[in-house]
């Protein structure tokens, strides 16, 4: 079946530090790969999506592409702020969007910059 | 902006009741989805729900769980009977027709 695995976290890093959150996927088709955030107290949001090999997402300084060879879609950023600070969920989509599938789902990464 | 909508935002019930967890996905959006967290673990996906029918289902969403879009702006989940395991986060979701799910901020559900 469908996994993600991403790095565990508490991730804390100082403002302006570069960001890596590693993410890889077992899928038996070709999936879409997305990053979603939750700040505080706040639903999942969409950060960035890819579709195909190759592609990279991009959204809000936060950058990630979608390596086939490694199944992986690594999270990065060149320099974070304190407002990043949130849950980072690493997920997939085997179906491209086509039909009603649900979302595969790593178990999330919480991200804390410090001032 | 439109967004995704649960309430309660936090429901406490005592082991054996029944839930109904309440949703009013993105007005125009056509399928719509139910996923939990149980802390501390993964988001895991639920139910997905198209034309009025259920189109897919994971082992976790058994006899006990159900899906009713009653008056085309609602969508809700009941559990008929719940367990302490039941207790988690539960995450409402709505997709129009491309591949980017808008998620709800969740109801947190405590079984006593």
């Amino acid at each position: 079946g469908n996994s993600v695995t991403q790095m565990e976290g508490p991730v804390t890093l100082s403002e302006e530090a570069f960001l890596t959150i590693n993410c890889t996927y077992t899928a038996t088709g070709y999936p879409s790969l997305f990053w979603y955030v939750q700040y505080p107290g706040e639903g999942l949001q969409l950060l960035l999506k890819a579709t195909k090999a190759d592609d990279k997402g991009s959204n809000k300084g936060f950058e990630a592409t979608y390596r086939k060879e490694t199944t992986s879609f690594h999270l990065e950023k060149g320099s974070v702020q304190v407002s990043d600070s949130a849950v980072y969920f690493c997920a997939l989509s085997d179906n491209g969007g086509g039909g009603a599938d649900g979302l595969t789902f790593g178990k999330g990464t919480h991200l804390i910059i410090q001032p | 902006e439109p967004e995704v909508t649960q309430t309660p935002s936090h429901q406490v019930t005592q082991m054996g009741q029944e839930v109904i967890l309440r949703c009013v996905p993105i007005s125009n959006h056509l399928y719509f989805y139910w996923y939990r967290q149980i802390l501390g673990q993964k988001v895991e996906f639920l139910v997905s729900f198209y034309n009025n029918e259920i189109s897919e289902k994971s082992e976790i969403f058994d006899d006990q769980f159900s899906v009713e879009r009653p008056d085309g702006s609602n969508f809700t989940l009941k559990i008929r009977s719940t367990k302490l395991e039941d207790s988690a986060m539960y995450f409402c979701a709505s997709r129009l027709s491309g591949d980017t799910q808008y998620f709800g901020p969740g109801t947190r559900l405590t079984v006593l």
